[in-house]
């Protein structure tokens, strides 16, 4: 069954540095989503992303976020300038373009800020 | 705007149980509800979802679960549960728009005793 891929698994990064987290999305989807998991806390929407541009956000994905696809198949966030409280699982997400159809998750990538 | 609630944050039942574990939401339209589970260190597996139609949906590892609207209320079952159901479970709500968030609850604990 075809899934979702993200790289790495676990990334430590120094505050201040610029991460990027990587997925790989079902390759027949067209809708791209990343969420977060702070520890102990409930899974957050962070953006979707659908024909090159961003469909919706929330209020978390300010300007230090970034979304992107670069080629036709990877699918990436970029922290710009991380802070200790970025630390989290982030999930990368895709689902089909016909109708709705339910998000397919990745296994996330660990973030640690230190 | 929509939201999920999860009641129970931690469930322990002995193997071979029956198991529900509660759901309830808040959306003004018709909602898209979704059960997912987690495995430590892994992603989000989707368990069952519902759009419309047949109030008693079937999903996957022998899960159903029902839609009450009266009761704004979508309940994850299982008849008989097995040690490798331990897990986290997290129910969702969705909008009817492709490609939109999907808002989760604080999940549910389950531990399975032998």
């Amino acid at each position: 069954e075809p899934e979702v891929t993200q790289t790495p698994s676990h990334q430590v990064t120094q505050m201040g540095q610029e991460v990027i987290l990587r997925c790989v999305p079902i390759s027949n989807h067209l809708y791209f989503y990343w969420y977060r998991q702070i520890l102990g806390q409930k899974v957050e929407f962070l953006v979707s992303f659908y024909n090159n541009e961003i469909s919706e956000k929330s209020e978390i994905f300010d300007d230090q976020f970034s979304v992107e696809r670069p080629d036709g198949s990877n699918f990436t966030l970029k922290i710009r300038s991380t802070k200790l409280e970025d630390s989290a699982m982030y999930f990368c997400a895709s689902s089909e373009g016909q109708g709705f159809q339910p998000q397919h998750f990745g296994d996330g990538t660990r973030l640690s800020i230190l | 705007a929509q939201s999920v609630t999860q009641p129970d944050i931690h469930i322990t039942v002995s193997e071979g149980a029956s198991l529900e574990l509660r759901c309830n939401y808040s959306y003004g339209a018709t909602p898209y509800l979704f059960w997912y589970v987690q495995s430590p260190g892994q992603g989000l597996q989707l368990l069952l979802k519902y759009f419309s139609g047949d109030t008693l949906v079937q999903g996957i590892k022998g899960f159903e679960a029902e839609f009450k609207r009266s009761q704004s209320s979508f309940n994850l079952r299982k008849p008989s549960v097995h040690w490798s159901d331990a897990a986290e479970y997290f129910c969702a709500v969705g909008k009817e728009t492709s490609g939109s968030r999907l808002t989760f609850g604080e999940g549910t604990q389950l531990t399975v005793n032998p």
